[in-house]
């Protein structure tokens, strides 16, 4: 099972809700990762974790809110979005301690905020 | 700071033709290269990666790349394209945070490839 599942595959919320977005590895990954991908462009760093603690934040709004419940498990909590965050997300893992490993991404979930 | 420029955003090939795809980076140590393909709405496919030995390196799919440090590159090539091939082609760097910690990838803006039938 080498798979970065992602939850939902389509969300749309207005500026005043709270909703999460989940991803799930059962590979044995300890590093887990949020990237944003804006359309036509690169995916842009959001999050690490580091065996379920977070490593890396890229200086990103408070509005994202990201958590680390277990090895497997990283969800990416949504509150007062803009419509401007409209994007895909998405969430990859990679074996640390594989240092120069890759990383495995999800399908993504797309986000319009209105 | 690491940093990796893809210099053609679009490319378009004919079906059957050969290809490359070009990827120069910037980086202070031995780099660790990917290639990723992403479909239209969704994820991104490992397609091959370099970490050391072997310069030229197969991937899936019929993909192979060759990393020359000298030019600091790692370019993408096919033989023969195939229809199925359209997407978004991303190279990628690892990098090591201080420490040997926070692992993390930075992507070049990718290149959009078309294939004519």
């Amino acid at each position: 099972d080498t798979e970065v599942t992602q939850t939902p595959k389509h969300l749309v919320m207005g500026m005043t809700n709270k909703k999460s977005l989940k991803c799930e590895q059962h590979m044995g990954h300890r590093a887990m990762y949020w990237y944003k991908q804006k359309a036509k462009k690169p995916p842009e760093l959001m999050f690490v974790y580091s065996y379920e603690k977070l490593s890396i934040n890229e200086s990103v709004p408070s509005r994202f809110s990201p958590e680390c419940p277990n090895s497997s498990l990283l969800n990416l909590h949504l509150h007062a979005l803009q419509p401007e965050d409209s994007a895909l997300y998405l969430c990859a893992s990679s074996q640390k301690g594989q240092i120069t490993g890759e990383l495995f991404f999800g399908e993504g979930s797309r986000l319009t905020v209105l | 700071a690491q940093s990796v420029t893809q210099p053609d955003i679009h490319i378009t090939v004919s079906e059957g033709a050969s290809l490359e795809l070009r990827c120069n980076y910037s980086y202070g140590a031995t780099p660790y290269l990917f290639w990723y393909v992403q479909s239209p709405g969704q994820g991104l496919q490992l397609l091959l990666k370099y970490f050391s030995g072997d310069t030229l390196v197969q991937g899936i799919k019929g993909f192979e790349a060759e990393f020359k440090r000298s030019q600091s590159s790692f370019n993408l090539r096919k033989p023969s394209v195939h229809w199925s091939d359209a997407a978004e082609y991303f190279c990628a760097v690892g990098v090591i945070g201080s420490g040997g910690s926070n692992y993390k990838l930075t992507f070049g803006k990718g290149t959009l490839l078309t294939v004519n039938p």
